[in-house]
């Protein structure tokens, strides 16, 4: 079965701090992943995506992941954490024509 | 990219009675997706709605529950019917396509009180 993990609930880092969001999943065939946003009141908004290619992706706000076949990964990260980078997580598996949704982890920042 | 307005953006309403949420793309687009987001828990498709025939749903939501309407390529409607307070959560549509990034409404915060 096709499925998303995000073991975190939540994860902590100070400002400036580099951070990583975890993600793994499972998918028979090619794995289709993406990070999505979640800010408080708002709708979900798109960070960056892993179709083919270089492992390493780059998107939006200065976030990027790495993709692990090995390791059947995806993990969130940026270099320096700000304190408006504190919103909901959620990782991504598209699966047909669906969106599979990992549990969210809420990252705080604090100054 | 697509542009998506949803409304209403949050409603109270009492239990017994039904809500209609909208949801207006600014481009024709194939499928619509209606999400719920329960409160502190990840989003969970609720069905996908396809213009010119009936939605499919997924396992756990049923038409009577959550009657769908796809009228054209840029406009569908989300009905939560004879509301319960265990539908208070946050409805949210989205389009996108195969392997693309998906695009979401500001979501619709239901409370049943």
């Amino acid at each position: 079965a096709q499925s998303v993990a995000q073991p975190e609930d939540q994860v902590n880092v100070a400002e400036g701090n580099p951070l990583t969001v975890k993600c793994t999943y499972s998918v028979s065939g090619n794995p289709y992943l993406f990070w999505y946003v979640q800010y408080p009141n708002r709708g979900l908004q798109f960070l960056l995506k892993y179709i083919t290619g270089d492992n390493l992706v780059k998107g939006s706000y200065g976030f990027e992941a790495e993709f692990n076949k090995s390791q059947t990964s995806f993990h969130l990260k940026k270099p320096s954490a700000l304190v408006s980078d504190s919103a909901l997580y959620f990782c991504a598996l598209h699966n047909t024509d669906k969106l599979i949704f990992g549990t969210g982890t809420r990252l705080q920042v604090f100054p | 990219s697509a542009v998506i307005s949803q409304k209403p953006s949050r409603d109270i309403c009492q239990r017994g009675t039904s809500l209609t949420i909208q949801c207006q793309v600014d481009s024709q687009v194939t499928m619509m997706f209606w999400y719920r987001q329960q409160p502190g828990q990840s989003l969970t498709l609720i069905a996908t709605a396809n213009q010119g025939s009936e939605a499919t749903y997924e396992s756990g939501f049923v038409i009577d529950k959550f009657p769908i309407s796809r009228p054209n390529l840029t406009f569908s409607t989300l009905t939560v019917s004879n509301m319960s307070p265990e539908d208070s959560s946050i409805y949210l549509c989205s389009v996108g396509q195969t392997h693309t990034e998906a695009f979401f409404g500001q979501g619709t915060r239901l409370t049943v009180v």
